[in-house]
This record gives C-alpha cells, sequence and structure tokens, in this order.
C-alpha cells in the first residue's frame, strides 16, 4: 500500500543524455515536492508544485525542471546530467499546508538513486 | 536564515534507550520533525511535535522541546536493531509555508 512511489529506484545515464524520474501517490495531496540528495547529507529541496502552480528555489540550478501533468503524478527532467548531479532523488507530497489551521507533515517516497556515467 | 544542528552519530546498545539531539535558531519555528531514514531508502515520518507543546509520546519514541533553548530530543525505548538509521530534526514555520530545513542527521548504530 505504498502512498508516495517513485521509479524506478535505480537510474544510470551517461554524462549529458537526458533523464527524467517519476513520482505518482495515491494520497490525492495538493503539493508534491522534489528534493536532492547527496550522500552524507540532509535533503535539498529544488522546487515544489502546489496543485498546477510551480515553485522554484532560488538555488536550483536550471538544468532540472519538473512537470505535473495531474495531481497524481510529477516528474523531474534532468536536461544535461553532469557527474554532480550524481544524488538520491526524493518525492515528497502533502496536503494543503495549514490544513485547518494545522500544518500538514510531507510524506517520503523511497527515492531514485541517480547515476551518472 | 534558519540553521538546525545535530551531532553526527550516536551508538547505542540493544535494549537501551537512545537520545538524539537537535538544535535549531529560528525562533518561529512551529513544527518540529524527525524522520528516519534507512539505507537506500526515503525518509519516514517518525513524528512531529507543535511548538507549544512540551512532550509528545508515541509507543517507544519520546519528544522533548525546550522552546527557551530551542533544544530537540527524541528518545527511542528499549532500542533495536531495526532502529539502526540515520535521523533527520527538521524545522518549519507557517512563514516559509510548509518548506522543511533539516539537520544534517545522525546516524544511530544499535549494537547486540
Amino acid at each position: 500500500d505504498a502512498m508516495v512511489i517513485q521509479n524506478p529506484r535505480y537510474q544510470v545515464t551517461q554524462f549529458g543524455k537526458p533523464v527524467t524520474l517519476s513520482c505518482s501517490q495515491t494520497l490525492n495531496h495538493n503539493v508534491m515536492y522534489w528534493y536532492q540528495q547527496k550522500s552524507s547529507q540532509a535533503p535539498k529541496l529544488l522546487f515544489h508544485y502546489y496543485d498546477k502552480d510551480f515553485n522554484n528555489e532560488a538555488d536550483t540550478p536550471d538544468n532540472f525542471q519538473s512537470r505535473r501533468p495531474n495531481t497524481s503524478f510529477c516528474f523531474l527532467d534532468i536536461r544535461s546530467p553532469g557527474l554532480g548531479d550524481a544524488a538520491m532523488y526524493l518525492c515528497a507530497t502533502s496536503r494543503e499546508p495549514w490544513t485547518g489551521g494545522w500544518q500538514q507533515p510531507q510524506h517520503f517516497g523511497d527515492g531514485t538513486r541517480l547515476s551518472i556515467l | 536564515g534558519e540553521d538546525v544542528e545535530q551531532s553526527l552519530f550516536l551508538s547505542v546498545r540493544e535494549g537501551d534507550s537512545s537520545v538524539i539531539n537537535c538544535t535549531y535558531t529560528d525562533s518561529s519555528s512551529t513544527y518540529l520533525y524527525w524522520y528516519k531514514q534507512e539505507p537506500g531508502a526515503g525518509l519516514q515520518l517518525l513524528t512531529y511535535i507543535f511548538s507549544n507543546m512540551d512532550m509528545k509520546q508515541d509507543q517507544r519514541l519520546t519528544v522533548l522541546l525546550n522552546k527557551k533553548d530551542k533544544h530537540l530530543s527524541l528518545r527511542i525505548a528499549d532500542t533495536q536493531t531495526g532502529d539502526s538509521a540515520i535521523y533527520f530534526c527538521a524545522e518549519s514555520n507557517k512563514a516559509a509555508g510548509n518548506k522543511l530545513t533539516f539537520g544534517g542527521g545522525t546516524r544511530v548504530l544499535v549494537k547486540p
């Protein structure tokens, strides 16, 4: 009964070859997030969608893009992966923040580990 | 900006209690979270506490919040080998929407 599903779990791509990671959710949450986590580091937020409204973090490289065709799916596109983009990519979802006066926690998928050859 | 700090490593014997500590700087922090990350996996939400609470207990987990000192701790009673993982403390506040600021994580190793 996985609720936030990321595919694939492991992805290998070549230097400079575009790659897409996918995330789907069965929670019907408004908000979907993409994080990058490098080895032994905390997750770093890249961007998030609030419904169809895209919110980019100021320091997210232009090389990273995202699409959300519907409520359930969100994609992370890396246009020209460099060696420094090798990392675990985590998708998370939450209900609309501060629903009912309470903050809504984020629920994470198991991640996709991206390797660059 | 906000900063969240954790010690890097904790070693504990199976059956003992573990205490993982976290400090934060943002006095407007409203919610504080503990996430668990097992090797090769995503983050599992363990528990969270609202800033007007001092303590929250959930089975083997006890969260203590000292808002004056901006100190958060997670106590795991009767630690098991399955508790070996990295534990992340995170904070958020209303001004930042739902954005989480994570600490660097504490690696907990449970020895039999």
